[in-house]
């Protein structure tokens, strides 16, 4: 069956510092992945997208890689703010138009 | 004002009863989507339109139905209301012809709880 898994713990790390979150999926081919932020009592916000012939993707002080091989994204926060404490999503598009989204990773970030 | 409207934003009922949740946008997408969000699962896809003549089931149908009233509005009912089907609901839009594919617009959400 397919699934999309995420860090099932949430992540508490120090100002400053960088966060990193995985998403790994089976039996999906996604031509595309993206992720998403939430804050509590709100909708997912999009950050960022990468399609399957890229490797990397960077937005500010976010970096996104995407290995095909693997089956696995990993999301990077870097010089993490408080304000960068949210609940991360990753989705998958595969060729199909519709996404489909892991759990979630909350992240708290310490000042 | 926001670009995706949900209404109401919180709502209380009983089991057994009919409600109907409404979903606006003013971005002019075509594509628009119903998620039910519950912890621990993530968004899992409930109904999604790709124009107004077009409507399609997602993962878990079963005890909704929708209604595509106009290119800005789309509908969730849930025609009998359970227990199970306490939750967050979520309207969202999409056009594929903005940033490469299907990035999703996402509005404030619907809390449902069902007694």
């Amino acid at each position: 069956s397919q699934k999309i898994e995420q860090n099932s713990e949430a992540l508490n790390i120090q100002e400053g510092k960088t966060a990193t979150l995985t998403c790994n999926y089976t039996n999906y081919s996604p031509a595309y992945l993206q992720w998403y932020r939430q804050d509590p009592g709100r909708g997912p916000v999009f950050l960022l997208l990468i399609r399957e012939n890229e490797k990397e993707k960077r937005k500010e002080r976010l970096k996104v890689t995407f290995d095909t091989t693997l089956k696995q994204s990993l999301f990077h926060i870097t010089a993490s703010q408080p304000a960068d404490s949210a609940t991360y999503l990753c989705a998958l598009e595969p060729h199909d138009y519709k996404l489909s989204f892991g759990a979630g990773t909350t992240v708290t970030v310490r000042a | 004002d926001a670009d995706v409207t949900q209404t109401p934003r919180n709502r209380i009922t009983k089991t057994g009863k009919r409600i109907m949740l409404e979903c606006s946008q003013t971005k002019g997408h075509d594509r628009m989507y119903w998620y039910r969000q519950d912890p621990g699962l993530g968004l899992r896809l409930i109904y999604y339109s790709f124009d107004v003549k077009d409507i399609n089931k997602g993962e878990i149908s079963d005890g909704y139905s929708v209604s595509r009233q106009a290119q800005a509005k789309f509908s969730l009912s849930l025609e009998s209301a359970i227990p199970n089907q306490t939750a967050l609901y979520f309207c969202a839009t999409s056009d594929n012809k903005d940033r490469g594919r299907e990035t999703q617009y996402f509005g404030p959400g619907t809390r449902l709880l069902v007694l």
